[in-house]
């Protein structure tokens, strides 16, 4: 069975700060990962996934995530937030032929 | 535009009443998703369908009904057999039914309030 854990329901950083939202996962098999941002109110949109190949991933609004395995980890970096980064993250994993599992979601807080 | 239409968007019921929340898309995709979401719990899966008159419960089935009528329609009724149904509900779709990638579109959700 897979699983995710996102550690820390609500992180606050400066303006300007390093971004670290963390996300470790439990996947028998090769995992596809995935980071989505969701604004109040609003559906979820995909901020960046790792399915195969480059370990380091770029996504949308400057975000970047690793996949590193041996941590088994998929943690989401920023170098400098910014005010509309305020929202809420949710890391997830699936596999071929799997569904998808969403992590609890962490809470980012910019703070001016 | 092209994209994923939930309504209505605000919704509020009284106790003992069936509801019924629309999911309607236009990308052609194959397979939809009924998620619910709870403040601090993630989204958790309801029900799903990949194809045309098929669909699957989810983790969390018991009290929702859904339909798969046509590709672009998963409606999803809200029974009074939910015990708490007060929930922030997201429809999802994606474009491949066989080979799940993972990569969801959503829909801006519905929040329903049962009073």
């Amino acid at each position: 069975a897979q699983s995710v854990t996102q550690l820390g329901s609500h992180v606050s950083v400066s303006e300007g700060a390093l971004v670290l939202l963390r996300c470790n996962y439990s996947s028998s098999v090769p995992p596809y990962l995935f980071w989505y941002v969701q604004y109040p109110n609003q559906g979820l949109q995909l901020l960046l996934k790792y399915t195969t190949g480059a370990t380091l991933v770029k996504g949308i609004n400057g975000f970047e995530a690793e996949f590193k395995k041996s941590e088994t980890s998929f943690h989401l970096t920023k170098p400098s937030a910014h005010m509309s980064d305020a929202a809420e993250y949710f890391c997830a994993v699936t596999s071929r032929d799997d569904k998808i599992i969403f992590g609890k979601g962490t809470r980012l807080h910019i703070l001016p | 535009d092209g994209g994923i239409t939930q309504s209505p968007k605000y919704l509020f019921r009284k106790e003992g009443q069936n509801v019924t929340l629309s999911c309607e898309q236009n990308l052609n995709h194959d397979a939809m998703y009924w998620y619910r979401q709870d403040p601090g719990q993630g989204l958790r899966l309801i029900y799903y369908s990949q194809i045309v008159n098929d669909f699957q419960k989810g983790d969390i089935a018991e009290g929702y009904s859904v339909s798969r009528e046509k590709k672009e329609s998963f409606p999803l009724t809200v029974t009074s057999a939910q015990k708490n149904p007060t929930a922030f509900y997201l429809c999802a779709t994606t474009y491949e039914a066989g080979g799940f990638s993972g990569e969801l579109f959503f829909g801006e959700g519905s929040r329903l309030t049962v009073l």
